[in-house]
């Protein structure tokens, strides 16, 4: 069965510093991943993907992440942190196991950039 | 372009109460339909998720259900609410032509239910 697991609860950062928000994997077959941001009191926005290709894929907001097959690991990143990307985020893997296409998401990364 | 519209956005309601959340999703057609429940600010947990009308899988054990009565509306219920029930309920949709199936998944804004 498909499994993510983002194994830091949060993460501090300095506004102006790079950050990295942790994110690995289990699945059988390729590998769909996903990072998603949410907001206090909203729903999830789409960041960005890794379907097939380069391993470095870029999204929206000024953030990226790096597809690692051999540590199965899709970290996101971000050169230079603001405040308000202070945020709950998260990496999810798609389900290729039947039709439903559903994602399996791994339990959250705070984010908190302090000015 | 597509929308998804989830609505009340805020809830609170008394233990044995009964429970009606409605999503509904705008331009697009036979999408995959999810229902997600998110507690403490954390985690999420699938619910229900559907491939086409009137066909609900449920993930998970609970005193909730499920009903798609038509192609894009995604409907949570409950006949009596429990206050282990309280969360913050999130609805998703994704494409579900094959050619498709990499595409991302798309969410409502969120109830906040709280039960009382």
């Amino acid at each position: 069965a498909q499994s993510v697991a983002q194994p830091e609860d949060q993460v501090n950062v300095a506004e102006g510093n790079p950050l990295t928000v942790k994110c690995t994997y289990s699945v059988s077959g390729n590998p769909y991943l996903f990072w998603y941001v949410q907001y206090p009191n909203r729903g999830l926005q789409f960041l960005l993907k890794y379907i097939t290709g380069d391993n470095l894929v870029k999204g929206s907001y000024g953030f990226e992440a790096e597809f690692n097959k051999s540590q199965t690991s899709f970290h996101l990143k971000k050169p230079s942190a603001l405040v308000s990307d202070s945020a709950l985020y998260f990496c999810a893997v798609r389900d290729n196991g039947d039709s439903s296409y559903k994602l399996i998401f791994g339990s959250g990364t705070r984010l908190l950039v302090r000015p | 372009s597509q929308t998804i519209h989830q609505w009340p956005a805020t809830l609170v309601q008394p233990v044995g109460s009964p429970l009606s959340l409605e999503c509904t999703v705008e331009g697009t057609s036979n999408p995959n339909l999810y229902w997600y429940r998110q507690a403490a600010g954390r985690g999420l947990q699938l619910l229900f998720y559907s491939v086409g009308i009137g066909q609900i899988s449920s993930e998970v054990p609970q005193n909730l259900s499920a009903s798609r009565p038509q192609d894009r509306q995604f409907i949570l219920s409950s006949k009596k609410l429990l206050l282990s029930d309280s969360g913050f309920y999130l609805c998703a949709w994704s494409p579900r032509q094959p050619v498709l199936k990499f595409a991302e998944a798309f969410f409502g804004q969120g109830t906040r239910l709280t039960v009382v």
